[in-house]
């Protein structure tokens, strides 16, 4: 069974870097599309981007968004730069399976509060 | 990007009833669509994908139909269980983008 387990802090201070990464167990991080979404009440559900090989990020948030993986560690990890309060959400890392169509496993989520 | 639709955006309903959440794409993305349920607290989880196929575990009661811009989740008979916000999300394209969700209640 794979699980996804994130770590990292709930508060970033405005203009710094928001960083998280996601551990999975109960399968190889080859093979499969990572990616990281976030929901806030305002925006809802929110695509960040995907990491398989190569990358791929939601225009809305490319300039910022940097996700990078560690197949040693079988981790893959968000940093989200010069962050906002219009950053804060609940992040999950999640599994967009081989096709990076739809996401079949999530990490638990983590409440990230940009505040000073 | 996409536009996801969802209608309505809460529903009230009693166990036993059946129960459908329509969904609409704002351009055409053939049987790419996927629904999730999401209970408070928790991260959502998928039910079905590709338009039609029930993830492995979830109840035959619920049920997905569409193609091209609309879409539809049926919830044959609600269990208990089942009362939770419903969302949307295509696949497309990228970004993958999500429903605003629908919130059914007791």
């Amino acid at each position: 069974q794979v699980q996804l387990q994130q770590s990292g802090p709930g508060l970033v201070k405005p203009s710094e870097t928001l960083s998280l990464t996601c551990t999975v167990s109960g399968g190889s991080i080859s093979s499969y599309y990572w990616s990281w979404i976030r929901q806030s009440p305002g925006k809802g559900l929110e695509y960040i981007g995907y990491i398989s090989g190569s990358t791929n990020y939601n225009p809305s948030l490319k300039s910022r968004v940097t996700i990078s993986v560690d197949t040693s560690k079988n981790q893959f990890s968000l940093k989200l730069s010069s962050v906002t309060a219009a950053d804060t959400a609940v992040y999950y890392c999640a599994r967009l399976g081989v096709d990076g169509t739809y996401a079949d496993y999530w990490g638990q989520g983590t409440l990230v509060t940009v505040s000073s | 990007d996409i536009q996801m639709t969802q209608s309505p955006s809460s529903l009230s309903a009693s166990v036993g009833d059946r129960v459908i959440i329509a969904c609409r794409a704002s351009q055409d993305i053939s049987s790419w669509l996927a629904w999730y349920q999401q209970k408070p607290g928790e991260a959502p989880s998928l039910l079905i994908y590709a338009t039609s196929s029930l993830q492995s575990g979830v109840p035959s009661r619920f049920s997905g139909t569409g193609s091209g811009t609309d879409f539809t989740l049926t919830i044959s008979s609600l269990q208990p269980e089942d009362f939770a916000t419903y969302y949307c999300q295509q696949a497309s394209t990228f970004p993958r983008t999500f429903g605003q969700g629908t919130k059914l209640e007791i």
